[in-house]
């Protein structure tokens, strides 16, 4: 099993639409997570973080995180053809020193 | 302006010839780190530092070296590169020990023929 497991896409979303990323984690203590966006091409850049329970909202972004369930996840809205991207989920684990990434969820919004 | 410089950004060498991707930032990092990222298999870690000559396996170390001997310095070495080690690296620095937001470089693309 993955430590942190994503589902690779493409999740296909019409624009104006919300888009529903998913992440579970295996490291029951882990306490930081985090959402990267990638552009093909181009280096992750940090869009959502998240350490307690419930959401957490950032312009058209939410992130959710259950730490019960050992779920994170990411919603889009109102979903741009620039969102396109793959979206990395990253998990700091419960001894700290090492941030383990998600395969990633690559995005794709239709005009 | 804040930014991880890595180079070369793209290299194309030969099996056993051995080569240095440099990393550097400019905001006073004491966390750096360095990640390969390969189809399928998302970021994996390769080598982490704490701060100057504090040096740590990631997931992913064999066959690389790392030194830490400037905060701002983070060189990833390739003794032997092997075809195995062709991927995209990305080195990355962060604040607070590591806990801050990571700052990428733009990659850099190696091919080992």
């Amino acid at each position: 099993q993955k430590e942190v497991e994503q589902n690779s896409g493409p999740l296909s979303v019409p624009e104006g639409a919300i888009a529903s990323l998913n992440c579970t984690y295996s490291d029951r203590g882990s306490q930081s997570f985090f959402w990267y966006r990638q552009y093909s091409g181009k280096s992750p850049e940090l869009i959502m973080s998240i350490y307690s329970n419930g959401d957490k909202e950032d312009g058209r972004f939410t992130a959710q995180l259950n730490k019960a369930s050992q779920y994170v996840s990411l919603l889009i809205r109102d979903s741009q053809p620039s969102d396109s991207a793959t979206y990395l989920c990253a998990v700091r684990g419960a001894a700290g020193n090492k941030l383990t990434f998600g395969g990633g969820t690559r995005v794709l919004v239709k005009p | 302006e804040a930014q991880v410089t890595q180079n070369p950004r793209y290299l194309i060498t030969v099996t056993g010839k051995k080569l240095t991707v440099t990393c550097s930032q400019n905001m006073n990092h004491e966390y750096m780190s360095w990640y390969r990222q390969d189809p399928g298999l998302g970021l994996r870690q390769i080598y982490y530092s704490m701060n100057v000559e504090v040096t740590d396996k990631g997931d992913v170390p064999e066959g690389y070296k790392v030194s830490r001997k400037e905060k701002r310095n983070f060189p990833l070495i390739l003794e032997s590169p092997s075809p195995n080690q062709t991927s995209l690296y990305f080195c990355a620095s962060s604040n607070w020990g590591g806990f801050g937001e990571l700052f990428f470089g733009e990659g850099s693309r190696l091919t080992v023929l």
